[in-house]
């Protein structure tokens, strides 16, 4: 079956650079999660997206901002890149008409900040 | 908002033995308690989960209990053998007044299950 799709699946980038994650969600699937995970950590909620809108968001820093596309994939687009950013990036997809149900992450992208 | 406790934070096992995680959460609307797996380098993965209107679910050497009275729910590992080895999260789900489904996740627990 096909999975969530993310990429790129590492990323080195310098500070106050720009960095732009990709996630392609399971097909049919139309709501889109972004979480941040830094080592030993639990993930951290950034955003959420359900048929191209913003549905929820966290903690998501200013210098941080995403969207979804019409064909359901979306993008996290992070700018002024600072060295507190090195983490790993995961996406996850789910169907909103069941309600509460499971998270289908990704892979996740490690984006390391010189 | 929700504010979920999982413990223990750390976890060794011989193997054989079992494996008992537990979780704590605070707000009465959360319906869907999933557990998620996750290997190194590897995203989160879906390995049980039960809603609030059952008390028990297991699959195979895994099982997870329900109390909502006490808002307390744990994972059971019996049999445990070296792949195992991984952090779990627990996490309680619920619906927001928008029927956006709203996920907060346990602080993990690193289990290592010893040959």
């Amino acid at each position: 079956a096909a999975g969530v799709i993310q990429s790129p699946r590492h990323l080195i980038k310098e500070k106050r650079e720009t960095a732009t994650l990709k996630c392609y969600p399971i097909p049919r699937h139309d709501t889109v999660y972004w979480y941040q995970q830094g080592p030993g950590q639990d993930p951290q909620f950034l955003i959420s997206f359900y048929e191209k809108m913003q549905s929820d968001k966290g903690s998501i820093p200013d210098r941080f901002s995403a969207q979804q596309f019409s064909d359901y994939h979306s993008e996290l687009n992070m700018s002024s890149l600072e060295l507190g950013d090195s983490a790993l990036y995961f996406c996850a997809s789910s169907l909103r008409d069941r309600g509460v149900s499971p998270l289908h992450f990704g892979n996740g992208t490690r984006l390391t900040v010189t | 908002g929700e504010n979920v406790e999982q413990h223990p934070s750390t976890l060794s096992v011989q193997e054989g033995d079992s494996a008992v995680i537990k979780c704590t959460y605070s707000d009465s609307a959360s319906n869907y308690f999933p557990w998620y797996k996750q290997e190194l380098g590897k995203g989160p993965q879906l390995i049980i989960d039960i809603r609030s209107n059952v008390g028990e679910k297991k699959d195979q050497r895994i099982a997870v209990t329900l109390n909502k009275t006490a808002k307390h729910f744990s994972l059971h590992i019996t049999e445990t053998q070296p792949e195992d080895s991984a952090v779990y999260f627990c996490a309680a789900s619920r619906t927001d007044s928008g029927g956006y489904q709203k996920v907060t996740f346990g602080t993990g627990t690193k289990l290592q299950v010893i040959p």
